[in-house]
């Protein structure tokens, strides 16, 4: 298995664009989640689905970001507009629900929002 | 899930064993520890967890405590490549789902 595989890996936009950053979590996993870092504060968990369904989004910041979880095979983070303090490490990672051995992380995707 | 209390960095020469220690005073029956590590500019990475027992597996090992208190992750052969910031996380397997980090430790491995 490839792994949790992110896109892009980079991104740079200007502020006021929408942003949509991409997850392929592992094939057979039922849970995924979005976590963001900053060096200011670490990992937040976003967002996580079980099985396609949103089960917990009290981590999303505000109303500009939002995600999708269409299929079991993808998942979408969407910022719409952006801003400058959006600037961080995106996450993906999955899991199997109830699984007791832990999440598989993505690579990343590194947003710029300038 | 219960709060976890790790020293903010540590240091450890190469080939030497690493022990990184994490304090979880009120963690519940029914929770696990977990460790994690993030190597720069990587995704945080599975290591180990475990209930009560002693667990190791290829890459460290961990030692609980009885009273489930506290536990320390071993790395008994470090390498330059596990200089990483190491999480200790305690949650239940089962049910909630979140894995919430806290600041972690710096472990330095020095040549």
């Amino acid at each position: 298995d490839a792994g949790v595989i992110q896109s892009p890996r980079h991104e740079v936009t200007e502020m006021g664009q929408e942003v949509t950053l991409r997850c392929k979590p592992i094939s057979g996993h039922n849970s995924l989640f979005w976590y963001r870092q900053t060096m200011m504060r670490g990992l937040e968990l976003l967002i996580y689905f079980n099985n396609n369904v949103p089960i917990d989004d009290s981590g999303m910041p505000e109303d500009r970001f939002s995600a999708k979880m269409p299929n079991a095979s993808f998942s979408t983070l969407k910022i719409q507009p952006s801003e400058p303090r959006d600037s961080a490490v995106y996450f993906c990672a999955s899991s199997l629900q109830n699984g007791g051995y832990g999440y598989t992380f993505g690579s990343g995707t590194r947003l710029t929002v300038v | 899930d219960a709060k976890t209390t790790q020293p903010p960095s540590m240091d450890c020469a190469e080939g030497r064993a690493a022990n990184l220690p994490c304090n979880h005073s009120t963690i519940s029956g029914n929770e696990y520890v977990y460790w994690y590590r993030q190597i720069h500019s990587q995704g945080p990475q599975y290591i180990i967890h475990g209930l009560k027992n002693n667990e190791t597996n290829e890459m460290a090992s961990l030692i609980i405590t009885e009273d489930r208190k506290s536990s320390t992750l071993i790395l008994p052969h470090a390498t330059l490549r596990d200089t990483a910031v190491y999480y200790c996380i305690v949650r239940v397997t089962q049910g909630a789902q979140k894995l919430v980090f806290g600041q972690g430790t710096r472990l330095t491995i020095n040549p």
